[in-house]
């Protein structure tokens, strides 16, 4: 079957630190895959998509790259902000549609 | 510019009295979805529209049902909320459902059962 696996958070960086986040995934086929941010109490928000192979995912300094031989959707700042503070959800979808989410990881950035 | 509608943001009812929750989209997109979030938690997909073509999840509780009158609008009915049903509610749409098509959600309903 088809599943995602987000390492366990809290995550919990200084302002400008390096954040990577590791996204695994398991799925027939080819999936594309997808990054999400939920900032409290709101919905979420499309962060980064990759559709095949070795495609770089990025959009406000996060970037991600689509790695079939390990399986991995690797998210990956250089900087970190305090306004990144965020739940971030690691996601595939196959041909038929459904959007397949990871637990989750939440970031919590200090000034 | 607010693509995916979510109406009320905050929702209270009581045990057992029906509630409706309501999403609209600006996008005229074919698909439009519904899931449930709890605290902590990934969204958990309770059904979707594509065009009139309803696609029940097996597991969503009959408790749960849907409308979706035209294209821009669908609608959660909870016909006797539990105090488990008590989440964020999260709305949805997606062009059409081939796996590059991104998802694009609303800003969610609040839903506090007393």
């Amino acid at each position: 079957g088809n599943s995602v696996t987000q390492m366990e958070g809290p995550v919990t960086l200084s302002e400008e630190a390096f954040l990577t986040i590791n996204c695994t995934y398991t799925a027939t086929g080819y999936p594309s895959l997808f990054w999400y941010v939920q900032y409290p109490g709101e919905g979420l928000q499309l962060l980064l998509k990759a559709t095949k192979a070795d495609d770089k995912g990025s959009n406000k300094g996060f970037e991600a790259t689509y790695r079939k031989e390990t399986t991995s959707f690797h998210l990956e700042k250089g900087s970190v902000q305090v306004s990144d503070s965020a739940v971030y959800f690691c996601a595939l979808r196959n041909q038929g549609g459904k959007l397949i989410f990871g637990q989750g990881t939440e970031l919590s950035v200090k000034p | 510019d607010a693509m995916v509608i979510q109406n009320p943001r905050y929702q209270v009812t009581q045990f057992g009295k029906p509630v409706t929750l309501s999403c609209s989209q600006t996008l005229n997109h074919n698909v439009m979805y519904w899931y449930q979030q709890k605290s902590s938690q990934a969204p958990k997909l309770l059904f979707h529209y594509y065009d009139k073509d309803f696609n029940n999840e097996a597991d969503t509780p009959d408790n749960f049902q849907s409308r979706r009158p035209n294209t821009s609008f669908c609608f959660l009915d909870i016909r006797s909320p539990g105090l488990g049903d008590a989440a964020m509610y999260l709305c949805a749409t997606s062009r059409d459902l081939g796996r590059t098509y991104e998802q694009y959600f609303g800003p969610g309903t609040r839903l506090t059962v007393t």
